[in-house]
C-alpha cells in the first residue's frame, strides 16, 4: 500500500461546477498537508497549506483535513477553464521526522466552458 | 521577487553518461530539496540540503548526489545514467525546515 493514495482521474466538469479532490494516507505521523496545482510541463504551484485537522478557505478553494480518517480534500467552487490542471496532494511529518514531501500521483482536472 | 530557477530547462543524455542540474532558491530561502517526477506520477523526494549539508535523503541510489553552495544554490548530479532516470527533476526551496516548499519549473531529462 502506498503512503498516499490519490485517484488519477481524469475528472471532467462543466464551468461553474463544484469540484472535489481527495487523498487518503496511511502514515499517522503526517501533520502537514498541502495541495499543489501543476499545469502541463510546469513545476507544481502551492495552492493550500494546512496543519493538522480542520478546514482552510482561500477564495474559491477550501482544504479539509480529517486526521481520524486519514483523509484530505480540496474543494474548488465556481470552477473555471483556467483551473484545468493536475492537482497533487502532499504531506509531511514535520521538522522532527524530516520535511520531505510525500506526494500522491495527482488528479487531472478538465473544466470545459 | 525571483522565484526558484532551474537550469537547463531540458537536456538529452545517453546511458552511462553523467549529468549536473542546477537550482537557485527563492530569495530569502536557505533550504533546497530535489524531487524526481516520472511521467504520470507525483514527485518523489531525492534529498534535501541545508547549511551545505545533506539533511534528509529519500530512497535513491548513491548515483544521485548533490551539493549546496554558500549562496544557497544547489546542484544535483546523476552518474551512470539509466533509461529509467528519464524524468522531470524539480527543485524546491523553503526557509529552514518549514513545510511549505516552493517549486521551480523543473529540468526535463531524457536518457536514450
Amino acid at each position: 500500500q502506498k503512503e498516499v493514495e490519490q485517484d488519477p482521474g481524469p475528472l471532467s466538469v462543466p464551468e461553474g461546477a463544484i469540484v472535489s479532490l481527495n487523498c487518503t494516507y496511511s502514515n499517522s505521523a503526517f501533520q502537514y498537508f498541502m495541495w499543489y496545482r501543476q499545469y502541463s510541463r510546469k513545476g507544481p504551484e502551492l495552492l493550500m497549506y494546512t496543519y493538522s485537522s480542520g478546514n482552510k478557505e482561500d477564495g474559491r478553494f477550501t482544504a479539509q483535513v480529517d486526521k481520524s480518517s486519514k483523509y484530505i480534500s480540496l474543494f474548488i467552487r465556481d470552477s473555471q477553464p483556467s483551473d484545468s490542471a493536475t492537482y497533487l496532494c502532499a504531506m509531511s511529518a514535520g521538522k522532527q521526522a524530516g520535511t520531505a514531501l510525500i506526494f500522491g500521483k495527482g488528479t487531472t482536472l478538465s473544466v470545459s466552458s | 521577487d525571483a522565484g526558484v530557477t532551474q537550469s537547463p530547462t531540458h537536456l538529452i543524455k545517453t546511458r552511462g553518461q553523467q549529468v549536473t542540474l542546477r537550482c537557485s532558491p527563492k530569495s530569502g530561502h536557505d533550504t533546497v530539496s530535489w524531487y524526481q517526477q516520472a511521467l504520470g506520477q507525483g514527485p518523489q523526494f531525492i534529498f534535501q540540503y541545508y547549511e551545505e549539508e545533506e539533511r534528509q535523503r529519500g530512497n535513491f541510489p548513491d548515483r544521485f548526489s548533490g551539493h549546496q553552495f554558500p549562496n544557497y544554490s544547489s546542484e544535483l548530479n546523476v552518474n551512470a545514467l539509466l533509461l529509467g532516470d528519464s524524468a522531470l527533476y524539480l527543485c524546491a526551496s523553503s526557509v529552514g525546515f518549514q513545510e511549505t516548499q516552493y517549486f521551480g519549473p523543473g529540468t526535463r531529462l531524457l536518457v536514450l
